[in-house]
């Protein structure tokens, strides 16, 4: 069956716009988490979502970041007055639930210039 | 944030050795540990996921132990091949609110032929 897509795969934006970046996750998987992954580190937790609330958004890094799930399903990440700091590639993982494995997406890479 | 340390950072093989590394979680409030594989340009590939102390996991020829007393578990790869080559990432959940992961930085593992 198909696996978890991210779209864009590569985006390349300015200073200070604004980005969506998509999450389509396995169906049926109610658990959905998107990590930040910067060069040299390991994902790094931002949100996760349990049906289409945020069960826990403790990891947003402030509040230029936010993200929807509006139907349980697909979930769109978004960033308001991009930073370069905010470069990374930006991963999402569905999953049945907590502590079940996660099934990862390709990722998306974000830069900004 | 909690500590999630892997070693070494990048290890050079032979093809047909057998190998083994390390993560280091808190061994207080355990839930969960992951492991994961992740090849240059795919998506993370969830290996095992272990829960309870003493527990042994093995996929082919790769296994996993886990000593949740001490804080810490080991990945055997044995008769390593090429396609070995990843980065494998460990990934602790505590029992503490079980949303997300906290991922270690990763063994970088290069299998020469």
């Amino acid at each position: 069956g198909a696996g978890v897509s991210q779209t864009p795969s590569n985006k390349v934006t300015e200073k200070g716009k604004y980005v969506e970046l998509r999450c389509d996750p396995i169906s049926g998987h109610t658990a959905l988490y998107w990590y930040r992954q910067s060069l040299g580190q390991g994902p790094e937790f931002l949100i996760y979502f349990q049906g289409t609330g945020a069960a826990d958004d403790s990891g947003l890094p402030n509040d230029r970041f936010f993200a929807v799930r509006p139907e349980g399903s697909v979930s769109t990440l978004k960033i308001q007055r991009t930073e370069r700091g905010d470069s990374a590639v930006y991963l999402c993982a569905s999953s049945l639930g907590p502590t079940f494995e996660q099934y990862f997406g390709p990722g998306t890479r974000l830069t900004v210039t | 944030i909690l500590n999630v340390e892997q070693s070494p950072q990048s290890l050079h093989v032979q093809e047909g050795d057998s190998t083994n590394f390390t993560c280091s979680f808190p061994s207080s409030n355990f839930y969960a540990l992951h492991w994961y594989r992740w090849e240059t340009a795919k998506s993370p590939e969830a290996l095992f996921v272990m829960t309870l102390n003493g527990d042994e996991k093995k996929k082919g020829r790769i296994s996993a132990t886990l000593n949740t007393k001490e804080g810490y578990s080991y990945l055997y790869i044995k008769g390593s091949q090429p396609e070995d080559s990843a980065t494998y990432l460990c990934a602790f959940i505590p029992s503490t609110g079980a949303n997300n992961l906290f991922f270690g930085t990763g063994t970088r593992l290069t299998v020469i032929p």
